[in-house]
C-alpha cells in the first residue's frame, strides 16, 4: 500500500529555519516530491529527490533516505510568503502516479 | 515552462445538475492527464489518470460513471461531474504530462477549479 505521514501544522518565526519531516511507505518507489501550495491555488514544484542525499536550491533544500523512507524539506531564511501548505509525494507506477501526503501548513509570524 | 489551463476556474450550480470541467495543455502534448480532488484543509487525492485516446484509470472508491474523463486529444481532457450534489462541492484539479520514457516526466497542474454544488 501507499502511505506518506507529515505533520499537520508548523509555526516559525520570519528569517528563522524550519525543516518539514515526511515519511513514506509506498511501492515501486521513483522518487519524492516537495510543492507547495497556497490556498486556492495549484501546487508548485519544489524538488524532486530519486537518489540519497540533500539537494539544495535557494532556500530550500530536500533530502532523502531511501533506506529509512525519509525526507525532509528545509526552509532557511523564511519569509512571511513562505506561510504555505507543503505537499510531500511520492511517485509510483508506470504512469508517474503522484501520492501526495496530507501537506503541512507552515505559518510564518514576524 | 510547460503552461495547463482549467476552465471554468470557478462553478456554482444547483444539486442534480452535470457539470464538465476542462484541462488543456498550452504549450506541449499532454500524453497523460490526471484529475485530482482536494478538499478543505486536506490533500491532493488522485481521482484518476486520463491517457490520450483510451479509457481512464480511477483510483479505487471513484466512480467512474459519476466522474467521466474524456481525454480527446493530446492537449484536452475534460472531467464531468455527472449528477452533483453538495458533497462533490470541492476544489479540483489537473495535471499533465508527457511520458518520454526514463524515472519520471514532471507533471504540470492546472490552476484548479472551484466547484460548489448547491
Amino acid at each position: 500500500g501507499q502511505n506518506i505521514d507529515q505533520p499537520t501544522e508548523m509555526t516559525a518565526t520570519e528569517g528563522a529555519i524550519v525543516q518539514i519531516n515526511c515519511t513514506y511507505q509506498t511501492s515501486g518507489f521513483n522518487g519524492l516530491f516537495w510543492y507547495q501550495q497556497h490556498a486556492g491555488e495549484a501546487p508548485t514544484f519544489l524538488s524532486y529527490n530519486v537518489l540519497d542525499g540533500l539537494e539544495e536550491k535557494g532556500r530550500f533544500s530536500s533530502f532523502l533516505s531511501r533506506s529509512k523512507g525519509y525526507s525532509y524539506l528545509l526552509l532557511k531564511e523564511l519569509q512571511m510568503k513562505d506561510s504555505a501548505s507543503y505537499l510531500c509525494a511520492s511517485i509510483s507506477g508506470g504512469y508517474n502516479k503522484l501520492i501526495f501526503g496530507a501537506g503541512t501548513r507552515l505559518a510564518v509570524h514576524p | 515552462g510547460a503552461v495547463v489551463s482549467q476552465h471554468p476556474s470557478r462553478v456554482i450550480c444547483k444539486s442534480g445538475t452535470s457539470v464538465k470541467i476542462e484541462c488543456r495543455s498550452l504549450d506541449f502534448q499532454a500524453t497523460t492527464m490526471f484529475w485530482y480532488r482536494q478538499f478543505p484543509k486536506q490533500s491532493l487525492m488522485l481521482m484518476a489518470t486520463s491517457n490520450e485516446g483510451s479509457k481512464a484509470t480511477y483510483e479505487q472508491g471513484v466512480e467512474k460513471d459519476k466522474f467521466l474523463i474524456n481525454h480527446a486529444s493530446l492537449t484536452l481532457s475534460t472531467l464531468t461531474v455527472t449528477s452533483a450534489h453538495p458533497e462533490d462541492s470541492s476544489f479540483y484539479i489537473c495535471s499533465a504530462t508527457t511520458l518520454m520514457g526514463g524515472v519520471y516526466n514532471e507533471q504540470f497542474f492546472g490552476p484548479g477549479t472551484r466547484l460548489t454544488v448547491l
